[in-house]
Formats: structure tokens, sequence, C-alpha cells
């Protein structure tokens, strides 16, 4: 069975940083693409980041410079590093498994919460 | 302002068909493949149609997907109080991101 165990998230203050980190099992994880996708409340889902399978990234414009994507395969984790936080970035975050021939999530994980407020 | 453009609210009654439609470009749904997302309240969402008309195995067939031109459309038949959701479009866009629609709430009256 497919799981995917979002941690890390928490209360940061604007300006700050934090490291999520997301353990994944039930599948070969160094043969899929990963990604993150977040959802303020109320809101709709945005798409933050991803990761091939050789480490080659991709970042949407609002999160380029700030957030870094990475990837440990021995250990079955995706992270991702979080810094300069805005009260913008509040959301849950999701990882995401991405098959290559699919190209889009088809499996997603259950979400971490972070609050960036002072 | 997402880039691919749903309505926000759909509704039908029981055993009624619904369509929610999802409008991009041709940088996007013009060029490159749509998944549709259910995510029902308080979850994580769930795949639900991938490249533009696949069911993946376990979605009832009640489910279809199609595409044309820079437009797909999510069709549930036989609506059921159980598809009460949030509905979500997405594609890769040939500037290396990837795009989601804004989504549709989906009531089942």
């Amino acid at each position: 069975e497919v799981q995917l165990v979002e941690s890390g998230g928490g209360l940061v203050q604007p300006g700050g940083s934090l490291r999520l980190s997301c353990a994944a099992s039930g599948f070969t994880f160094s043969s899929y693409d990963m990604h993150w996708v977040r959802q303020a409340t109320g809101k709709g889902l945005e798409w933050v980041s991803a990761i091939g399978t050789v480490g080659d990234t991709y970042y949407p414009g609002s999160v380029k410079g700030r957030f870094t994507i990475s990837r440990e395969n021995a250990k079955n984790s995706l992270y991702l590093q979080m810094n300069s936080l805005r009260a913008g970035d509040t959301a849950v975050y999701y990882c995401a498994r991405v098959p290559r021939w699919l190209q889009l999530p088809d499996y997603w994980g259950q979400g971490t919460l972070v609050t960036v407020s002072s | 302002q997402s880039v691919l453009t749903q309505p926000p609210s759909a509704s039908g009654t029981p055993g009624q068909r619904v369509t929610i439609s999802c409008s991009g470009s041709s940088s996007n749904i013009g060029s490159n493949t749509v998944n549709w997302y259910q995510q029902l309240p308080g979850t994580a969402p769930k795949l639900l149609i991938y490249s533009n008309i696949q069911r993946p195995s376990g979605v009832p067939d009640r489910f279809s997907g199609s595409k044309s031109g820079t437009s797909a459309s999510l069709a549930i038949s036989g609506l059921q109080s159980e598809d009460e959701a949030d509905y979500y479009c997405a594609a890769w866009d040939d500037s290396l991101i990837v795009v989601f629609g804004g989504g549709t709430k989906l009531t089942v009256l």
C-alpha cells in the first residue's frame, strides 16, 4: 500500500524557516518524481515544487528562490526547505507521488499544516 | 487567480448528470494532458481522471473526462450524495510549472 506521511509543520514567524519531510513507503521511491502541493484554508490547490528521479527541480515564481525541494532515496524521503516565510505561505502542505509516465500526482499524503504568523 | 478556470460551484439532484469545465490555454491544456482530482471534506485529494479520459482502477464509470482544444471537462452521471466534494483540474504548462484550476464545489441537492 502506498503511504506518504508528511511531518515538520508548525507555527513559524514571518521571515523564518521550516523544513518539511515526507516519508514514503509501499513503492520504489527512487523511481518516481515527487511534488509538493499546498492548500490554504478554504482555498484551492497550489503547486509548490517538483523533483525528478535524477534530481531535476521545478518551482513556480511564488516560491522560487525561497523554497528548495530535495530527496534522499536511501531513506525514501522527500523534503521541502522553506526560507523567508510569509503569511501567504500559510497552508496545508501535501507531498504527492508522480509516476514519470503520468507526470502529475496519483497519490497524496494527508498533509502537514504550516502557519506563518507573529 | 488560477491559471485554469473552473466554475466555483455546481449542483445537481441524485441521479442527474453534472458537467464541470476547465478552461486553459495553448501552453497548458492545449499541449499537455489533464488530470482531475476529487477532494472530499477534510481529506487529501484523490486522483479521479488521468490523461484526459482515463479512470484509475476503483473509480466508478459514472465519472468520465474529455478534452477538446484548450478546455477539458469532467462529467458525473447518476449523481450520488457521496459525490459531494471539491473537484480540481490540473495540467503541466509549457513554462515548466504545474497549474491547477481554482476548484469546483459540487453540491448534491
